[in-house]
């Protein structure tokens, strides 16, 4: 498949630890966030979301941080797994018809 | 329920041509947006498609250009390429009014440019 990322912050994790990505949004505007997955050669895939009158939400393994006094969105991973190696992306959205990515973090896994 | 699913995969083209890129929407979305993402990069909002008609469009000179059909599949067409062109385009559907929707990717198509 086809590498993306070569050029992006990297974060190195060993199995089983927890994983944190930090993303630093632009827009004091933006109500909607979320966070992407991005394998070598797919599509980014959805993970969790949150919106802007939350500052908290978990889901399967996977925590949104989300502090918007200081425009700053974190994706926490409890027990990092191999499969969990790829590209996150953070996105942004202000309610209309444009999604704004974040520039990704490539998250390896050692074993 | 299938997925989103973009043609071609792969294709070479040289500087000047045109490409059409193609995209069928997930089951039940009716809303397509395109992206494109340089490599090492995130992917930049080109364009979205509603009820047939463009809804909104990001940084992208007019040779960037699209379609949406009835049913709601969609076309890219870039005319007059330029090497910059070069990169993965990227079609996502979603369901419901444009805004603040979960996009679903499909797997892209990678454009190169010499």
């Amino acid at each position: 498949g086809e590498s993306v990322g070569l050029h992006l912050p990297t974060l190195s994790v060993q199995e089983g630890d927890n994983s944190i990505i930090n993303c630093a949004y632009s827009n004091s505007a933006s109500d909607y966030f979320i966070w992407y997955k991005q394998e070598s050669g797919k599509g980014p895939q959805f993970i969790i979301d949150i919106r802007s009158n939350m500052d908290k939400r978990q889901g399967q393994r996977v925590t949104v941080l989300l502090n918007k006094t200081v425009k700053h969105l974190s994706l926490q991973i409890a027990a990092t797994q191999p499969g969990d190696s790829a590209v996150y992306f953070c996105a942004e959205n202000t309610g209309g018809f444009k999604t704004i990515f974040g520039a990704g973090t490539r998250l390896f896994v050692k074993a | 329920e299938t997925g989103v699913t973009q043609s071609p995969t792969h294709l070479i083209k040289t500087r000047g041509q045109q490409v059409t890129l193609r995209c069928s929407s997930q089951s039940g979305h009716n809303t397509v947006s395109w992206y494109q993402q340089a490599l090492g990069q995130g992917p930049q909002f080109i364009f979205q498609y509603y009820r047939e008609e463009e809804n909104g469009r990001g940084n992208f000179p007019p040779r960037f250009s699209g379609l949406q059909f009835p049913n709601y599949s969609s076309e890219l067409n870039v005319n007059a390429l330029e090497l910059d062109d070069s990169a993965l385009y990227l079609c996502a559907s979603s369901f419901g009014d444009p805004g603040a929707n979960v996009l679903t990717f499909g797997a892209g198509s990678r454009l190169t440019v010499l």
